[in-house]
């Protein structure tokens, strides 16, 4: 059981440039986020998903866009890459399970992607 | 809209002692979770603990506890006897259960535990 994976753990990009971050999550969770962490802040919400086939945007999500194809996997593309866009990127998922513990209202997250954009 | 604010940019404390990091919301939902995350060096978010705004009763995970407010739209965070691996990023995070589920963070308190 792995979590929730992450890959690339770093990235180097020029501007213009398109690439896509990929998640993984091996533990059946129906819910699954994106997240940036700017230097020196908390994590803003980029895009989220429910469920396969079902996604919406978060806080910030000019500039990206998701897929849900299958319930394990959750990747974040960048299509014309900015130097804004110069952040840490986390992936987590959620149970979403009925009922309330631990396990299903916590997030697990990815160890996170760090993007540079030059 | 929710917002959660962590005052304190940084603090330090020394090893075996204890600190208390802040963290005060703004929301007018009367059910909602309330978490403590820990981001050490190596940049994985770990659940350091969580709160149900339903229960009165504070959360303790072994060295960690909480002292929740639910007036004051308070939520601090105690460790005790703190250890040199304490070291981190501590993010506060507030959650309604519902829709999208999805955590509000606050910018986070700078942790360095003092040999």
């Amino acid at each position: 059981n792995a979590g929730v994976t992450q890959t690339p753990k770093f990235r180097i990009l020029k501007i213009g440039q398109s690439m896509t971050l990929q998640c993984a999550q091996d533990m059946n969770h129906n819910y699954m986020y994106w997240y940036r962490q700017d230097p020196g802040m908390g994590l803003k919400l980029i895009y989220y998903s429910v469920g396969a086939g079902i996604t919406d945007k978060g806080e910030v999500p000019n500039g990206y866009n998701v897929s849900r194809s299958t319930t394990e996997d959750f990747p974040l593309r960048l299509e014309l890459a900015a130097p804004s866009q110069t952040s840490v990127y986390f992936c987590a998922s959620r149970s979403g399970l009925a009922g309330s513990s631990r396990s299903t209202d916590t997030q697990y997250f990815g160890p996170g992607t760090r993007l540079t954009v030059l | 809209a929710q917002t959660v604010t962590q005052s304190q940019p940084e603090m330090s404390v020394q090893e075996a002692e204890t600190v208390t990091l802040s963290c005060t919301y703004d929301t007018s939902e009367n059910n909602y979770y309330l978490f403590w995350y820990k981001q050490p060096p190596s940049r994985q978010m770990i659940l350091v603990i969580r709160q149900e705004a339903y229960k009165q009763q504070n959360a303790t995970e072994n060295r960690f506890s909480v002292n929740f407010q639910k007036a004051a739209k308070s939520f601090s965070l105690k460790i005790s006897d703190s250890q040199l691996g304490d070291t981190a990023m501590y993010f506060c995070a507030f959650m309604k259960p519902s829709g999208t589920y999805k955590y509000i963070f606050g910018t986070g308190t700078r942790l360095k535990v003092l040999a």
